[in-house]
């Protein structure tokens, strides 16, 4: 069964950083893309950023690019996300998702989320 | 970016009535097309994929079609659990987008 838990969440002040950690159990983690996706209270999905199975490419939206930097440590299975120079307009609930198969980028497992707050 | 504009933003219908869901892409996404569901409280759930292969474990009631720029998921006959919101993705380019998402709610 895959397992997505994700941690890192809080209250930080705008200016601040914080970072997130996916762990991943269940699977071949190595073999597939990861993402983060985010949801702000009462809005819609924005796709933050995404990595590729050996690390070496790695994707953003152009609302964090240049603040948030992806990383993957396949020898723990695990994700991070960097969030630095955080705004109220991150403040959401981040998601650790994984895709259908290993080139895909449609995500059929979510882990449970963690909430980011970014108020003074 | 590729633009994906849901329509409509709310649908009210009843138990037992066909839903039919519009995405409608900026530029072609080609067939990199995937629908979700999502409750209060949860996080999305992965309905269709490549515009109209349905996910492991997904009712046959839902199904998904279209190529190019515009997409339509239809639940044929809807049952109570099916109440939610409905958002588009593509994979088509870099960054990847969503919807606005659709709510489809109780009439």
């Amino acid at each position: 069964e895959v397992q997505l838990l994700e941690s890192g969440g809080g209250l930080v002040q705008p200016g601040g950083s914080l970072r997130l950690s996916c762990a991943a159990s269940g699977f071949t983690f190595s073999t597939y893309p990861m993402s983060w996706v985010r949801q702000a209270p009462g809005k819609g999905l924005e796709w933050v950023s995404g990595i590729v199975g050996r690390g070496d490419s790695t994707y953003y939206a152009d609302s964090v690019k240049g603040r948030f930097i992806i990383s993957r440590d396949n020898s723990k299975n695990t994700m991070s996300l960097q969030m630095n120079s955080l705004r109220a307009d991150d403040t959401a609930v981040y998601y650790c998702a994984k895709p259908t198969y290993d080139t895909s980028w449609f995500f059929d497992d979510w882990g449970q989320g963690t909430l980011v707050t970014v108020s003074s | 970016e590729i633009v994906l504009t849901q329509s409509p933003v709310i649908l009210s219908l009843s138990p037992g009535e066909r839903a039919t869901l519009s995405c409608r892409a900026s530029q072609t996404v080609h067939s990199y097309l995937a629908w979700y569901q999502q409750k209060p409280g949860q996080a999305p759930r992965l309905l269709i994929y490549d515009a109209s292969n349905r996910a492991t474990g997904i009712p046959a009631r839902f199904s998904g079609s279209g190529s190019g720029t515009d997409f339509t998921l239809t639940i044929s006959s809807l049952e109570p659990e099916d109440f939610a919101v409905y958002f588009c993705q593509q994979r088509s380019s870099w960054p990847l987008t969503f919807g606005g998402g659709t709510r489809v709610e109780i009439k």
